[in-house]
């Protein structure tokens, strides 16, 4: 059984940029979480798909944007890139959406926005 | 506003000295706390689940106690490798759906 991977681990992007970020859940896990991490802080929830919809969005602005395929990976695309886009964003995924399930997390991609 | 408040923000221990972390919570529909590990560079790795007040889990040199308003991360005698950063995390039903609200983590440096 696979973990959460990530890709790609490292990215560098200027200012007003796109971005797309990848994430492969784990073996039979259905829901997606995103995260943005800054230097410092916690985890800040940007959004969750369950079964190819969205479930929920954090206080994140609209170019923050994503999709699940069938197979429930993942993307995370952001659009006219900011400096303080700058960060580690990190994917969980979960068996289900439900309160007794557990989010488990991928290595992060560390986006640098210059 | 649900909100998650760990203490302290760094921690230094001896090799062998135990020690508590603490993660307060504020938020209507608790349902659950987390407790990740987080090395350098990395993404948080699960320890722990806890579901209501009383409840205590264990796993080597780490125990997780929970009550009303509160968590505590207990380290028994510590050892480098524990060197990390301690997340606390809770599940909120908020919006209509679930979702984790992380605290800012305590980053616990062992020497031997």
């Amino acid at each position: 059984e696979t973990g959460v991977t990530q890709s790609p681990t490292h990215l560098i992007k200027t200012r007003g940029q796109q971005v797309t970020l990848r994430c492969s859940s784990q073996s039979g896990h259905n829901t997606v979480s995103w995260y943005q991490q800054a230097l410092g802080q916690g985890p800040q929830f940007i959004f969750q798909y369950y079964r190819e919809e969205e479930n929920g969005r954090g206080n994140f602005p609209p170019r923050f944007s994503g999709l699940q395929f069938p197979n429930y990976s993942s993307e995370l695309n952001v659009n006219a890139l900011e400096l303080d886009d700058s960060a580690l964003y990190l994917c969980a995924s979960s068996w289900d959406r439900g309160d007794q399930e557990t989010q488990y997390f991928g290595p992060g991609t560390r986006l640098l926005v210059l | 506003e649900d909100q998650v408040t760990q203490s302290p923000e760094a921690l230094r221990l001896q090799e062998g000295e135990s020690s508590s972390l603490n993660c307060s919570y504020t938020v209507s529909g608790l349902r659950g706390l987390f407790w990740y590990r987080q090395d350098p560079g990395k993404g948080p790795e699960f320890l722990f689940t806890l579901y209501s007040a009383g409840e205590e889990k264990e796993k080597e040199r780490l125990k997780a106690t929970l009550t009303k308003k509160e968590s505590f991360l207990h380290i028994t005698a510590p050892k480098p490798e524990d060197s990390a950063t301690y997340l606390c995390a809770v599940r909120a039903l908020s919006g209509g759906y679930n979702k984790l609200i992380f605290g800012a983590g305590t980053r616990l440096a062992v020497h031997p």
